[in-house]
């Protein structure tokens, strides 16, 4: 089955510095990936939507300056977090799609990125 | 603006009951649903996908079942084990992309 890699599981950073997390679809070319955030007990929320070779579509309340979204390939989308805060520790999960609407989405395994 | 709800939030069941997970949500204008697992500090694993156009899927165990006109779906677990304990996921795509609920937290107790 397709399967979506992401790195790192687990990063503890510093307040101020930028952490980059990247997505990877192993075994198919993905032609949207998304990125999400969960908080504790809590569901996900859509953060962006990345298509390869353009600019990711950023949801409503996100900040693009921010959370810089990479998707240079079929295969390879990064999410940095800028000056990461404390209020930015969270879960972050990335999915991908071969074809929107009609085909699954696959998850790769997420990062928890605490900030200190 | 599409909503999600799952209900319960929580159940608790002995090993070996059959369960179900309700799900429900607010435009049926959707794509398709997804039923996803999601393990403590783990990514989802997706379960079955559901498109607009059929009544059910079955996987093993699972069975889902979509109502698009009544906007709810259900998930079946037949002869529930311990390791079932999950948080389930319900989520629909939508002309707003993929909308999760807020999740099921299944317990099997042995």
């Amino acid at each position: 089955g397709a399967v979506v890699s992401q790195h790192p599981s687990w990063v503890i950073c510093k307040s101020g510095t930028s952490v980059k997390i990247e997505c990877r679809s192993l075994d198919f070319q993905a032609t949207t990936m998304f990125w999400y955030r969960q908080f504790p007990k809590q569901s996900l929320m859509l953060m962006a939507t990345s298509n390869e070779g353009s600019k990711a579509t950023y949801e409503q309340g996100v900040e693009k300056d921010k959370f810089l979204i990479n998707h240079a390939s079929l295969t390879l989308s990064t999410l940095t977090v800028t000056s990461a805060h404390p209020e930015d520790s969270s879960f972050y999960i990335c999915s991908a799609v071969l074809h929107t609407h009609n085909s699954p989405l696959h998850f790769g395994n997420g990062t928890r990125l605490t900030v200190t | 603006k599409q909503e999600v709800t799952q209900i319960p939030a929580a159940l608790s069941v002995p090993e070996g009951e059959n369960l179900v997970l309700n799900c429900s949500f607010t435009d049926s204008a959707i794509y398709n649903l997804q039923w996803f697992r999601q393990d403590p500090g783990k990514g989802l694993t997706s379960l079955l996908l559901i498109q607009s156009s059929q009544r059910e899927q079955t996987s093993g165990r699972l069975n889902a079942s979509l109502d698009k006109s009544s906007g709810r779906s259900t998930l079946y677990i037949a002869a529930s084990q311990p390791g079932d304990s999950a948080t389930y996921l319900c989520a629909v795509t939508g002309a707003q992309k993929l909308v999760f609920g807020q999740g099921t937290r299944l317990t099997i107790n042995p």
